[in-house]
């Protein structure tokens, strides 16, 4: 059982450049999410998915898109990388969007932008 | 919105030692309360999760508890020791909404 995995591990971008960040779960979670967590600010929602077919904005969603075409992925693409961006991107999984349940985070990807 | 702060961000201990980590939240209208360890450059590690219906949760010698209405959690450790060393996380997943609010975590070291 691998749980959340997440690709690349590290990445760096120039300013401009797009790419998709991708997560896999094999939990059968219906809810998925992306979250990024920068220096002194918490982790933050970016996007999330209660199940495929259905995706919804976070807190921070401007400058990243996101599909659910199975319940296993759920990528998160960055369309134009600004500077802005460089964070460490988490993606997270529960059972289902009933609040009872808690999250399964993966490892993480680090990205930076120049 | 709902704001969950952490306090000490910072703690250094000998080991050995029985400690506290605490998480405050500003509205109380939570469902439940999860706490989690990240090791440096990793991802993030479930440890406890609290429902707002229950007062504590235990796990080996990790001990939380939750105090909805007066919007704290305590993250007990007891007999702490050197692999306890990591950062500390609170989350606070609301009664409405699909998310749950992050604290920016206490780093925890503990001293051989």
């Amino acid at each position: 059982n691998a749980g959340v995995t997440q690709t690349p591990k590290f990445q760096v971008l120039k300013t401009g450049q797009s790419m998709t960040l991708q997560c896999a779960q094999d939990m059968n979670h219906e809810y998925m999410s992306w979250y990024r967590q920068d220096p002194g600010m918490g982790l933050r929602l970016i996007h999330y998915s209660v199940g495929a077919g259905i995706t919804d904005q976070g807190e921070v969603p401007n400058g990243y898109n996101v599909s659910r075409s199975t319940t296993e992925d759920f990528p998160l693409r960055l369309l134009s990388a600004a500077p802005s961006q460089t964070s460490v991107y988490f993606c997270a999984s529960s059972y289902s969007d009933t609040p009872v349940y808690g999250y399964t985070f993966g490892s993480g990807t680090r990205l930076t932008v120049v | 919105k709902q704001e969950v702060t952490q306090i000490p961000a910072a703690l250094s201990v000998p080991e050995g030692e029985n400690l506290v980590l605490n998480c405050s939240f500003t509205d109380s209208a939570i469902y439940n309360l999860q706490w989690f360890r990240q090791d440096p450059g990793k991802g993030l590690t479930s440890l406890l999760l609290i429902q707002s219906s229950q007062r504590e949760q235990t796990s080996g010698r990790l001990n939380a508890s939750l105090d909805k209405s007066s919007g704290r959690s305590t993250l007990y450790i007891a007999a702490s020791q050197p692999g306890d060393s990591a950062t500390y996380l609170c989350a606070v997943r609301p009664d409405t909404g699909n998310q749950f609010y992050f604290g920016t975590g206490t780093s925890l070291t503990v001293i051989p």
